[in-house]
């Protein structure tokens, strides 16, 4: 079966430090995953997706993502957090051959001046 | 232009009446969405279209109904609304229903049943 897990209910990050938000992941087969943002009041938004190829993806708003097989992970990035990063991202994994997304619980990020 | 658009943004209404939401996208996406997003920010799949047909509709109570009179409409009708209805409604597109595809998703129907 397949599932994602988003460990942390919340991360905290001072401004203008790395951030990372966990992501892990459960398929059987090659995974296609994907994160996504979403501001207080509003829809989400997608920021990246790794589907094949390099392992690093980069994604909108300077983030970027490492897809690590071995860890089946896929954790948020960010070099320098911004407060308006401060929001709610969620991890979503889908099998290759499989159209149903599965999603995580949701990290919520709050970033401090 | 707003690429997936829901109305209304806000419904409050009584327990047991019958209310609808509106769905539309223009982004040519052959696939379409509901979610619904409670208190907690859990993201629940409820039904996907994909070509107006029906794809996913997973464990939901059969007093909400979707409708697809298009590709670019999907409409969530809801009867005898309960409390536990009260939550965050998202629709969304995708191209299709390729693996790889993102979803777009519209700014959110706040339901609140009283």
């Amino acid at each position: 079966a397949q599932s994602v897990a988003q460990p942390e209910d919340q991360v905290n990050v001072a401004e203008g430090n790395p951030l990372t938000v966990k992501c892990t992941y459960s398929v059987s087969g090659n995974p296609y995953l994907f994160w996504y943002v979403q501001y207080p009041n509003r829809g989400l938004q997608f920021l990246l997706k790794y589907i094949t190829g390099d392992n690093l993806v980069k994604g909108s708003y300077g983030f970027e993502a490492e897809f690590n097989k071995s860890q089946t992970s896929f954790h948020l990035k960010k070099p320098s957090a911004l407060v308006s990063d401060s929001a709610l991202y969620f991890c979503a994994v889908r099998e290759a051959s499989n159209y149903q997304l599965i999603w995580g619980a949701g990290t919520k990020l709050i970033i401090k001046p | 232009d707003t690429a997936v658009s829901q109305t209304p943004k806000y419904l409050v209404t009584q327990m047991g009446n019958d209310k609808s939401i509106k769905c539309e996208q223009n982004l040519g996406h052959d696939t379409m969405y509901w979610y619904k997003q409670d208190s907690k920010k859990f993201l629940k799949i409820m039904f996907s279209y994909n070509n107006k047909e029906l794809i996913i509709n997973e464990t939901v109570p059969n007093r909400f109904s979707p409708k697809s009179p298009d590709k670019a409409h999907l409409n969530l009708h809801i009867n005898s609304l309960e409390l536990g209805d009260s939550a965050v409604y998202f629709c969304a597109s995708s191209p299709g229903l390729a693996g790889r595809d993102e979803q777009f998703f519209g700014p959110g129907t706040r339901l609140t049943v009283l």
